[in-house]
């Protein structure tokens, strides 16, 4: 079953912040967030692994809550380029298979 | 930065027409996937591959094939092209690390138009 992301489209000043929201039906084993601009390949933004966190892209952190099956994706102090959307890609166990979520389109105005 | 390519990066092609979308990784990443992606979507695994001589196919449904003889090299086939079939097609690879989850990383894409 596909992970459900919300919001499903997010609007922002420059300098405002966001949070991203993706859960799952299943147990998880890793949570993979990915962006995407428009008419390019999805670029890896970070991992997090059960019972770790991991951040790996600018000003933008993630937390991964393994009892709810949700992961969280923060974009603090948005800059123009922080536009486009916003995948995750969920890996549960005795797979190693990324089901993405619906994603979240992120627009940053000046 | 990874290093994934795919050829074409466009495609228009006429229905009923045998075509081949070229995928290749100067990684050595053993595992490789094929992912459908429509303007806008979400995107869906079409086919993977652990290795060389290993395929399978993903959790859409797809009329297509893929082979891989060689580490880098995974490509995609449609026997005869519909216009059902337009959409983006996204070539990805990854490597396992012991302790890790793998990342994917993917290529740029190609955009196929079925007329």
């Amino acid at each position: 079953q596909q992970p459900v992301q919300s919001p499903q489209a997010v609007i922002l000043r420059e300098g405002e912040d966001a949070v991203i929201n993706c859960s799952s039906s299943k147990a998880l084993y890793s949570v993979h967030w990915y962006r995407q601009k428009h008419g390019e390949a999805p670029v890896f933004l970070m991992i997090l692994l059960k019972g770790g966190e991991q951040k790996g892209h600018e000003k933008i952190s993630a937390s991964f809550n393994e009892k709810k099956q949700q992961s969280s994706l923060y974009l603090t102090a948005s800059q123009l380029s922080y536009s486009g959307t916003y995948f995750c890609g969920l890996r549960s166990y005795n797979t190693d298979k990324l089901i993405f979520g619906t994603g979240t389109r992120l627009q940053v105005f000046p | 930065e990874a290093d994934i390519y795919q050829t074409p990066r466009y495609l228009v092609i006429g229905t009923g027409k045998k075509i081949t979308l070229e995928c290749s990784q100067t990684m050595g990443h053993d595992k490789m996937y094929w992912y459908q992606q429509d303007p806008g979507m979400e995107l869906h695994l079409i086919h993977y591959s652990y290795g060389v001589n290993s395929t399978e196919k993903g959790d859409l449904s797809s009329e297509s094939t893929v082979s891989r003889i060689r580490t880098e090299h995974f490509p995609l086939t449609l026997e005869s092209a519909r216009p059902s079939h337009t959409s983006q097609y996204l070539c990805a690879s990854s490597e396992w690390r012991s302790g890790s989850s793998e990342t994917q990383y993917f290529g740029p894409g190609t955009r196929l138009l079925v007329l």
